[in-house]
């Protein structure tokens, strides 16, 4: 059964810095990793997908990787802003049902002024 | 505005009431999905829907049903809730997982069963 976690649970950086966030998963037969964020009392957005054939993917201030030999994603944040405080959760979907997904727990992220 | 919307946002109910929480979405999405969300238990998947009249068992099905009659519907029916259902709910879609589309959540539903 696929296992994702994400560590460290909680984060907290100064304004500005650049930041990394992890996501490992035990198998690495996988469709697609996505990356997702999630304001307190709200919903996930959508921040980026990466395909399991896909090394990285970029998206403004932010950089996901897929490593999948190694079973390990990134999330990186360049310039951090408060604005950017957030839990950040992965998902995979394995390659023999992409229909389901699996969630990390996620890493609560605050980004202090 | 695209979106996936689920009603009600808030629902306070009582063990064995039968309930209903509607998910609809106005993006021709083919997949659709429910989670719950519990602190200390993460995310965890309930049903999903590849396409309409085909659903499928996530990881917590037990005392849920669901059904996909059109495309952009896919209500969450707990016939007999009990409070270890007592959670957040999250609805999802996405265009298909052929090719790998994003999935779309709506706002949640904060259900309690007393």
């Amino acid at each position: 059964k696929q296992e994702v976690t994400q560590i460290p649970a909680a984060l907290s950086v100064p304004e500005g810095e650049n930041l990394v966030l992890n996501c490992s998963f035990t198998d690495s037969a996988i469709y697609n990793l996505q990356w997702f964020r999630q304001d307190p009392g709200k919903g996930l957005t959508s921040l980026l997908l990466i395909q399991s054939s896909q090394r990285e993917q970029t998206s403004g201030r932010l950089n996901a990787s897929l490593d999948k030999s190694s079973g390990r994603s990134t999330l990186y944040i360049a310039a951090s802003q408060p604005g950017d405080s957030a839990t950040y959760l992965c998902a995979v979907r394995p390659w023999t049902n992409a229909g389901k997904s699996t969630f990390g727990d996620g890493t609560t992220l605050t980004v202090k002024p | 505005e695209a979106q996936v919307t689920q009603n009600p946002r808030y629902l306070i109910t009582v063990t064995g009431k039968k309930l209903t929480v509607t998910c609809s979405q106005n993006m021709n999405h083919e997949y659709m999905s429910w989670y719950r969300q519990d602190p200390g238990l993460g995310l965890r998947q309930i049903y999903y829907s590849m396409n309409v009249e085909v659903t499928d068992k996530g990881d917590v099905p037990e005392g849920y049903k669901v059904s996909r009659k059109e495309k952009r519907n896919f209500p969450l029916i707990l016939e007999s809730p009990s409070p270890n259902q007592t959670s957040l709910y999250f609805c999802a879609s996405s265009l298909s997982v052929v090719n790998s589309y994003e999935q779309y959540f709506g706002p949640g539903t904060r259900l309690t069963v007393t």
